[in-house]
């Protein structure tokens, strides 16, 4: 089993609508789960970290964190053309180490 | 302020040449990562710095790569005699500190083509 699996996709949804990207991940311990943005031939580039049970919203995205089910989502409102990128987790393992989903690519189709 | 950068931008080398990439973290950050994306692939931790110090080199694929950090700064990452399976994006992301709780900021990444 993969440390942190995400649907590799393509995820299509039409412009406006609510993209919901998951994340599972198998180390009970992780305590700190990241989403990042990555446009192709881009590096990644940081949307949010969540930290504890429950929503996190800042603007357009909300972060869904459930620790008993080892589960950890990302939702974007209203999305746009320019939301369509890969979307990777990160879930921390140990002290330090942080471990990469493969990500999910999305598209929003205008 | 200045994000993470990265050099060079692009590498094409030889099989059997040495490569060295450079990291320049963000201002403060005493924390600084690499990482390696293959095509299709997720990011590979490769090694970890807190200060000039490397905890966790457990990463490195082979003993012909190696890193360094100077003054709890730049950071240089050798990859020696290297192979077309080293072709990749190299990545170098650096925080506040070393721990679960800080965010990582990645630079723009090196891509790695060995011919």
């Amino acid at each position: 089993q993969k440390e942190v699996e995400q649907n590799s996709g393509p995820l299509s949804v039409p412009e406006g609508a609510i993209a919901s990207l998951n994340c599972t991940y198998s180390d009970r311990g992780s305590q700190s789960f990241f989403w990042y943005r990555q446009y192709s031939g881009k590096s990644p580039e940081l949307i949010m970290s969540i930290y504890s049970n429950g929503d996190k919203e800042d603007g357009r995205f909300t972060a869904q964190l459930n620790k008993a089910s080892q589960y950890v989502s990302l939702l974007i409102r209203d999305s746009q053309p320019s939301d369509s990128a890969t979307y990777l987790c990160a879930v921390t393992v140990g002290t330090y180490k942080y471990i990469f989903g493969t990500g999910t690519r999305l598209k929003v189709l205008a | 302020g200045a994000g993470v950068s990265q050099s060079p931008s692009n590498k094409v080398t030889e099989k059997g040449k040495d490569v060295e990439l450079r990291c320049d973290p963000i201002s403060g950050h005493t924390a600084l990562y690499w990482y390696r994306q293959s095509l299709g692939q997720g990011l590979e931790f490769l090694i970890y710095f807190q200060g000039n110090s490397a905890p966790d080199k457990s990463g490195l694929p082979s003993d012909r790569f190696s890193a360094e950090r100077t003054g709890g700064s730049v950071s240089t990452l050798t990859i020696q005699r290297t192979q077309q399976e080293d072709s990749a994006v190299y990545l170098c992301a650096s925080s506040l500190s070393a721990g679960v709780s800080y965010e990582q900021y990645f630079g723009p990444g090196t891509r790695l083509t060995v011919t």
